[in-house]
């Protein structure tokens, strides 16, 4: 079965420092988000992309976040530089994004992240 | 007061138990809602899909959804330990965006 795959799973790092999240969509999902959940809440929607343009990213911390899906492919998720309110869980997610009756997201393991 | 609004918890019951687990909304224009499971450390997946109103059943698990009531719910029938995770609902007005509740923990005793 076709999964979204992301890594790392895991990344801790210090307040300051640059970190990188990558994603690749199940093959053919031309719609993929990127979320951050935090503890005991539900994803929090960053950025939303269609093919390699961004579709939504009103939630997206411009100051310090950046994604880029270049070929509409395998994405990236940057924050640059880490603050101690980033640690979350940051969810990867796809879908075909060809019809609204199969608006079902598909997510990834996460990659849990941890700010020293 | 938020879009959606879930109790988030924690839930505990005993083993072979019915579970009920319920979400309100505020927005008419959701068409689409769906319920996620998502064990601890991992990403969230997909249990249950329906379309406006109506229930779906699928082995263990019924979602009804009453949209005059703005109300969607998850039953589990025969819950077993492995039930024990976080239940997330989502809904959509078919703009390709979830918008979710804050999840509901659930705890299956043995």
């Amino acid at each position: 079965e076709a999964e979204v795959a992301q890594s790392p799973r895991y990344k801790i790092t210090e307040k300051s420092q640059a970190v990188a999240f990558w994603c690749d969509p199940i093959s053919g999902h031309a719609t993929l988000y990127w979320y951050r959940q935090i503890l005991g809440q539900g994803p929090e929607l960053l950025v939303q992309f269609q093919d390699e343009s961004v579709v939504d990213d009103s939630q997206l911390p411009k100051d310090r976040f950046s994604a880029e899906r270049l070929k509409g492919v395998d994405s990236t998720l940057k924050i640059q530089p880490a603050e101690l309110g980033d640690s979350a869980m940051y969810l990867c997610a796809s879908t075909t994004g060809t019809s609204a009756r199969s608006d079902t997201q598909y997510f990834g393991p996460g990659t849990r992240l941890t700010v020293l | 007061q938020k879009e959606v609004e879930q109790d988030p918890g924690p839930l505990s019951v005993p083993e072979g138990a019915i579970v009920s687990l319920n979400c309100t909304y505020s927005n008419s224009a959701f068409q689409y809602f769906m319920w996620y499971r998502q064990y601890s450390r991992k990403g969230p997946e997909l249990l249950m899909y329906t379309y406006s109103s109506g229930n779906k059943e699928d082995g263990r698990f019924t979602a009804q959804v009453d949209k005059s009531s703005k109300y969607i719910s998850l039953f589990i029938r025969d819950s077993q330990p492995s039930d024990s995770a976080t239940y997330l609902c989502a809904m959509s007005g078919g703009n390709y965006q979830l918008i979710w509740g804050a999840g509901t923990k659930l705890i299956i005793k043995p």
